[in-house]
């Protein structure tokens, strides 16, 4: 089915282990963003792609690095994980003038032990 | 920049009675307003948006919500809810120019009780 696919579903890591987030969508978008869900604080940006090549910090970047592989692929980077990055980790991608139309992906649960 | 609060972090309900989630936001700009639903295990669909024209919007499922600008708020209700509702909703806002970045709230979660 057309979307935006995520992987890992759900993710333990330890203290100081890094993994990659993977996002991929099918649907010729351009833009796309990494948020991370936090109970209590809704969705907060990490990074965001507008374009393929272009990346750019959102509210909360800071532990994170981002790929934009081509023009399907918006990967997330955490190189030294800590407690703090316990979340829900959502990608999206958005249709050029669809007017806010963004399509999530089901989200990678990671918990940092 | 923008913010958004969410009034109540849990709204429980019966089946068939109304329901109000509410939402308020600031900004300097003016905005677009949206209310995201997320149904558990899943990522969050879009469910009405406000971009200009009138201010009660709709959504194919009924609910509907209403564009303040004196009170600054997006107000999401239903006159009748189902046991299918129960979901997290999120109301969300963007600065008129500020490009696609959405500022989300910190969601209500709405249980309907049969």
């Amino acid at each position: 089915n057309a979307g935006v696919t995520q992987t890992p579903k759900f993710q333990v890591l330890k203290t100081g282990q890094s993994m990659t987030l993977q996002c991929a969508q099918d649907m010729n978008h351009n833009s796309m963003y990494w948020y991370r869900q936090d109970p209590g604080m809704g969705l907060r940006l990490i990074y965001y792609s507008a374009s393929e090549g272009t990346t750019d910090k959102g509210e909360v970047p800071n532990g994170y690095n981002v790929s934009r592989l081509n023009k399907r692929e918006f990967s997330l980077r955490l190189e030294s994980a800590a407690p703090s990055q316990t979340s829900v980790y959502f990608c999206a991608s958005l249709r050029p003038g669809s007017h806010y139309g963004y399509t999530f992906g089901s989200g990678t649960r990671l918990t940092v032990v | 920049a923008q913010s958004v609060t969410q009034l109540d972090s849990q709204v429980p309900v019966f089946e068939e009675a109304p329901v109000e989630l509410r939402c308020n936001y600031s900004s300097s700009v003016s905005v677009y307003l949206f209310w995201y639903v997320q149904y558990p295990n899943q990522g969050l669909q879009l469910l009405l948006k406000y971009l200009s024209g009138s201010t009660l919007v709709e959504s194919i499922n009924g609910f509907e919500a209403e564009f303040n600008k004196s009170q600054t708020s997006f107000h999401l209700r239903k006159p009748s809810v189902h046991i299918s509702d129960t979901a997290e909703y999120f109301c969300a806002v963007s600065g008129v120019g500020a490009g696609n970045m959405l500022t989300f709230g910190g969601g209500t979660r709405l249980m309907v009780k049969p």
